[in-house]
C-alpha cells in the first residue's frame, strides 16, 4: 500500500532563502508525482507534475525532482518570497491505479 | 487553463437535511473526484467517476452518493446530513490516462460545509 510522507510538517524561513521541501513514498511502483499548493481555506493549485520517466520538472522559481529508487521527491523553491507562504502537498499515483495518494503537507511560512 | 468550479464556497445545513454539492469542469475531462479534507486526516477520496454515469467508491463513501449525468458535472449528495460530515469538500478533474501518460489533477476552490 502506497504511503506518502512529508517532513517537516511546518517550516519557517526568511525571505530570499532557497529551500527544499521533501516528499517520501513507500512503493516504487509510483507512476507520477504531483506537487500542489494550498492557501488557507482554498482549493489545491497544481504546481508541477513529474512522470516516472522524468527526473525533474521546472516552472519559474520551482523545481521538482523524482527519484523512484530512493522513494523521494523534492520541491526546490528559489529566492523565497512572503507570497510563497502556503501549504505544499505532494501526491503520487501508482501504476495502474486511479487513486492519488496525498501527503499531509508542509506548511511554509516565509518571513518578510 | 482548466477551470473547476464548485457551486458554493460556504454552506450551512441542519442535521437530517439532504445536501447537494455541485462541481463543474470546462475542459472535457473524463475523470472527476470528490474528496473531503479534515485537519489531521488530510485528503480522503469519497467517490470517483471515470466517465458519464460511471462511478467508483473511494475510501470513505459511507453517507454519500454521487451523480454524473453529464460529462462536465459531478454532484455529491449527502442523503441525510450529520454533524460528522462538517468538512471542506474538494472536487477535482483529470483527463483520462492515455497510454503511459498519467495526467495531472485539477481542483476546485472547495466548499466549506457546516452541519448544525
Amino acid at each position: 500500500k502506497q504511503e506518502v510522507t512529508q517532513i517537516p510538517a511546518a517550516l519557517s524561513v526568511p525571505e530570499g532563502e532557497n529551500l527544499v521541501l521533501n516528499c517520501s513514498f513507500t512503493d516504487s511502483a509510483i507512476y507520477n508525482l504531483q506537487w500542489f499548493r494550498q492557501d488557507p481555506g482554498k482549493g489545491l493549485t497544481s504546481l508541477l507534475l513529474i512522470q516516472s520517466s522524468q527526473r525533474e520538472q521546472t516552472s519559474g522559481r520551482l523545481n521538482a525532482s523524482l527519484d523512484k529508487s530512493s522513494g523521494r521527491s523534492t520541491l526546490y523553491i528559489a529566492a523565497s518570497q512572503p507570497g510563497d507562504s502556503a501549504t505544499y502537498l505532494c501526491a503520487g499515483r501508482n501504476t495502474g491505479g486511479f487513486k492519488t495518494i496525498f501527503g499531509a503537507g508542509t506548511r511554509l511560512f516565509v518571513k518578510a | 487553463d482548466v477551470k473547476v468550479t464548485q457551486s458554493s464556497r460556504y454552506l450551512v445545513k441542519r442535521t437530517g437535511e439532504k445536501v447537494f454539492l455541485e462541481c463543474v469542469q470546462d475542459m472535457d475531462h473524463e475523470n472527476m473526484f470528490w474528496y473531503r479534507q479534515d485537519p489531521g486526516l488530510g485528503l480522503r477520496l469519497i467517490y470517483f467517476s471515470y466517465d458519464v454515469k460511471m462511478k467508483e467508491k473511494g475510501d470513505i463513501p459511507e453517507g454519500y452518493s454521487v451523480s454524473r449525468e453529464k460529462k462536465e458535472r459531478f454532484s455529491l449528495i449527502l442523503e441525510s446530513a450529520s454533524t460528522n460530515q462538517t468538512s471542506m469538500y474538494l472536487c477535482a478533474s483529470r483527463q483520462r490516462d492515455r497510454g503511459r501518460t498519467y495526467n495531472e489533477q485539477f481542483f476546485g476552490p472547495g466548499t466549506r460545509l457546516t452541519v448544525l
